[in-house]
């Protein structure tokens, strides 16, 4: 069936280095994206979205970048901080809206 | 500008009952969905509704029950609770009718269901 998954469940990085968090989509329709990041006891919490039609948004130190040729998605953390130790998660629209997985993001001090 | 609330927070039933789940939306979000999330399956899509009517359903039994009000406030209902249903149920606002460009899901903390 038509899924959105995570090619790496865990990523531990150090305090300072940049994140790239990487999803894979298969409905080629999907014009949506989101990434949500869900904090320990916590629900997700919209981090950054972008339409079919972009390739590339910014917002404050993440980057998300969609390849549609190769249906990849992915999230770049900037100066990456232990607040931002948490799971990520990606999800596209194209009809229902659809959760991969999820990635385990641990920072280091 | 009050986010997604859901209650209770957390709820332990046993086998057989029935629970009754609560979420107020973001005030002025139309839209309401229900996941349930569990270590081995992630979030999974309950159902949506828009307006007080149901709009889109998930895979799930007809044990999953939900309703949206005037108000917008959403309940879920899961009858003959089985042991499988233990999860963290989330609930997501939006101001339209699916999750789009500017108006993306906001979700709320979740209610933490045992059923033992």
């Amino acid at each position: 069936g038509e899924s959105v998954g995570l090619h790496l469940p865990t990523l531990s990085v150090q305090e300072g280095d940049n994140s790239i968090i990487n999803c894979a989509y298969s409905n080629s329709a999907s014009d949506y994206f989101i990434w949500y990041k869900q904090e320990s006891g916590k629900g997700p919490q919209f981090i950054i979205d972008i339409r079919s039609n972009m390739d590339k948004r910014q917002g404050q130190r993440v980057t998300v970048l969609l390849n549609k040729t190769v249906k990849h998605l992915s999230l770049q953390i900037a100066a990456t901080q232990p607040g931002d130790s948490a799971v990520y998660f990606c999800a596209e629209q194209g009809g229902k809206l659809i959760f991969g997985q999820g990635t385990e993001l641990s920072v280091k001090p | 500008k009050a986010g997604v609330t859901q209650t209770p927070r957390y709820l332990i039933k046993t086998r057989g009952q029935q629970v009754t789940l609560s979420c107020s939306p973001i005030s002025g979000h139309r839209s309401v969905s229900w996941y349930q999330q569990t270590p081995g399956q992630g979030l999974q899509f309950l159902f949506e509704y828009f307006s007080e009517t149901q709009r889109n359903k998930g895979n799930f039994p007809g044990r999953f029950s939900g309703r949206q009000f005037s108000n917008s406030r959403s309940e879920m209902n899961v009858s003959t609770l089985e042991l499988g249903d233990s999860a963290l149920y989330l609930c997501a606002s939006s101001r339209q009718e699916r999750s789009s460009y500017n108006s993306p899901l906001h979700f709320g903390n979740g209610t933490r269901l045992t059923v033992t």
